[in-house]
């Protein structure tokens, strides 16, 4: 069954450092998804992106974020400079016909 | 703007035994609701979803849920639970115009009673 893949499944940083969390959606969708759960609490929608460009953010997605797809088949999301709060997991998600996601099992962002 | 409300933070029930898991939503139009399912140390897993049609659905592992449309509820039911049901599980909804976020519930560990 296809599935959506993320790399690393753990990442640890230093406070201000620049990462990069990687995804590798179901190969025939064309939405892809950034969600994060902060430990304890909900898991909040980051961003989407349809055909190239960012189709909807929320307040949290502000301009130390950034997507991307470089080629094919991935699809990253930059933290520019992190902070300590930035410390969650983070799941990408995928769909094909707008409405169903699926989702990856995530890189839990460790920020030190 | 849309939001979810899982009333049980833990619900511990012994195994075989039914068990049922409460949703209730608030939305200014109509929704897709679906509930996800994160077994320890995975990701979140699609166990069903209702788009339209009939209220009950049925998913994946003998879970089902009903929609009930004035009550604003899509609660999760499982006649007889299994130790590996153990996970915990996310209630969610998408605008049914917007087609873009996923609004979560906060989850409900569900935890199977040997």
């Amino acid at each position: 069954e296809p599935e959506v893949t993320q790399t690393p499944s753990h990442q640890v940083t230093q406070m201000g450092q620049e990462v990069i969390l990687r995804c590798v959606p179901i190969s025939n969708h064309l939405y892809f998804y950034w969600y994060r759960q902060i430990l304890g609490q909900k898991v909040e929608f980051l961003v989407s992106f349809y055909n190239n460009e960012i189709s909807e953010k929320s307040e949290i997605f502000d301009d130390q974020f950034s997507v991307e797809r470089p080629d094919g088949s991935n699809f990253t999301l930059k933290i520019r400079s992190t902070k300590l709060e930035d410390s969650a997991m983070y799941f990408c998600a995928s769909s094909g016909e707008p409405i169903t996601q699926y989702f990856g099992a995530g890189t839990r962002l460790s920020v030190l | 703007a849309q939001s979810v409300t899982q009333l049980d933070s833990q619900v511990p029930v012994f195994e075989e035994a039914p068990v049922e898991l409460r949703c209730n939503y608030s939305s200014s139009v109509s929704v897709y609701l679906f509930w996800y399912v994160q077994y320890p140390n995975q990701g979140l897993q699609l166990l069903l979803k209702y788009l339209s049609g009939s209220t009950l659905v049925k998913g994946i592992n003998g879970f089902e849920a009903e929609f009930n449309k004035s009550q604003t509820s899509f609660h999760l039911r499982k006649p007889s639970v299994h130790i590996s049901d153990t996970a915990e599980y996310f209630c969610a909804v998408i605008d049914s115009g917007g087609y873009q976020k996923v609004t979560f519930g906060i989850g409900t560990k569900l935890q199977v009673i040997p």
